[in-house]
């Protein structure tokens, strides 16, 4: 079975672009999270979509957003890119089954994205 | 809101030490706790989990134990090998909150031979 995969792995960009990154789930999976891992903040959550909704979201302004697709694929856009959002960006995916009870998650390997 | 600490890295072990790292954590009810582990170019990746006090999450030869008296899920190896080098992160996730995880900092490991 494949992984989660991500695409692209690494890019770069300057300052006020905007970027889209892409997701693809484990195949049967319909949850989609992110997560932004950055080395003075951790790991931190995102957002997470299940059926093309988002369904939970974290601390983060509305530069970032992200939707889902039917195929349960997910992109995330961040606008007006700023160098603090120079991070590796980890989707995971998992069944998202049984409303708000935690599914077991698999992460993707990440984009890199550089911020100049 | 919830929040996890664990030991600031790096640790630097000889191979078939032993290996502890710490963590502990606030949360509101009874959360679930997870390690999980990076390599390096790589996602993160599950290496155990518990679900309720008391309970003990295993997976090659590392173990911890969930401790809701002291909010602890520490995270023990026996003899650690080079290969287990890697970043280890200590994780929440609480029952109404989805699949959102809230994640200690990490803890590098080196092992040498």
């Amino acid at each position: 079975k494949a992984g989660v995969t991500q695409t692209p792995r690494y890019l770069i960009k300057t300052r006020g672009q905007q970027v889209t990154l892409s997701c693809s789930p484990i195949s049967g999976h319909r949850s989609v999270s992110w997560y932004q891992q950055t080395p003075g903040q951790g790991l931190q959550f995102l957002f997470e979509y299940f059926s093309e909704t988002q369904r939970n979201k974290g601390n983060f302004p509305g530069r970032f957003s992200g939707r889902q697709f039917s195929n349960s694929r997910s992109e995330m856009n961040v606008s007006t890119l700023e160098l603090g959002d120079s991070a590796l960006y980890l989707c995971a995916s998992s069944l998202g089954m049984g409303g708000l009870a935690y599914n077991e998650q698999f992460f993707g390997p990440g984009t890199r994205l550089t911020v100049l | 809101g919830n929040s996890v600490t664990q030991m600031e890295g790096p640790v630097t072990l000889s191979e078939e030490a032993f290996l502890t790292i710490n963590c502990t954590y606030t949360a509101t009810g009874y959360p679930s706790l997870f390690w999980y582990v990076q390599y390096p170019g790589e996602g993160l990746q599950l290496l155990l989990k518990a679900t309720k006090a008391d309970d003990k999450g295993s997976n090659k030869g590392f173990e911890a134990t969930y401790r809701k008296e002291t909010t602890s899920f520490h995270l023990e190896k026996g003899s650690v090998q080079v290969s287990d080098s890697a970043v280890y992160f200590c994780a929440l996730s609480d029952k109404n909150a989805g699949n959102m995880l809230t994640f200690g900092g990490g803890t590098r490991l080196m092992v040498k031979p």
